[in-house]
């Protein structure tokens, strides 16, 4: 089965803390993640995507296939990181599975 | 401004009445995806289509119906049959056949509220 976990509804860190939104998924081939991002009053948005092993916003995502994770990760959190953050696997037929997103919250 | 425009962004709706919602894109994407947005459960698709004149169901089909006869629009029906019709409805477009390499662009979303 195709599945995304994020253990972790809600997530509170302070400014210049360092933050982490896990991500695990289930999948029999060879994943393509993606973390999502939306912004208050905003539309959902890709943030980064692991086949580009890019950073975005100081965000980086490594793919780990032992441990079927995508974690998210950021060394120093801003306050305009607070947002909704959905974790993606692309499986047969181009169709993309969602977690239930991790709300992450930078405390001043 | 290329993008995906849904529309309304909000619209009630009295029990056992069918509505629908518009998406369209001018992307010159070829597939386009419903998916429903509740608290606490994610998105979780309904419909998608990759190309004209086809569609599959997601996991959550049960009540609702689509149909794509242009590339560029992709309305979804919410039926009578659907039991729990509130929600928030979010359509997305990808351009099929690059491997998921740009994933999806989504839409601004449409609230339905049941009366």
């Amino acid at each position: 089965a195709q599945r995304v976990t994020q253990p972790e509804k809600l997530l509170s860190v302070f400014k210049g803390a360092p933050v982490e939104l896990k991500c695990n998924y289930s999948y029999s081939g060879s994943p393509e993640l993606f973390w999502y991002v939306q912004y208050s009053r905003q539309r959902l948005q890709l943030l980064l995507r692991h086949i580009s092993r890019e950073s975005i916003k100081g965000f980086t995502a490594d793919l780990n296939k032992g441990e079927t994770s995508f974690h998210l990760k950021k060394p120093f959190a801003q306050e305009e990181d607070s947002a909704m953050y959905y974790c993606a696997l692309r499986g047969t037929g181009n169709q993309f599975y969602f977690g239930t997103g991790t709300s992450l919250t930078v405390i001043p | 401004d290329g993008g995906i425009t849904q529309s309304p962004k909000y619209l009630f709706r009295k029990e056992g009445q069918n509505v629908t919602l518009s998406c369209e894109q001018n992307l010159n994407h070829d597939a386009m995806y419903w998916y429903r947005q509740d608290p606490g459960q994610g998105l979780r698709l309904i419909y998608y289509s990759q190309i004209v004149n086809d569609f599959q169901k997601g996991d959550i089909a049960e009540g609702y119906s689509v149909s794509r006869e242009k590339k560029e629009s992709f309305p979804l029906t919410v039926t009578s049959a659907q039991k729990n019709p509130t929600a928030f409805y979010l359509c997305a477009s990808s351009i099929s056949g690059t491997g998921g390499v740009y994933g999806y662009t989504f839409g601004s979303g449409t609230r339905l509220t049941v009366v």
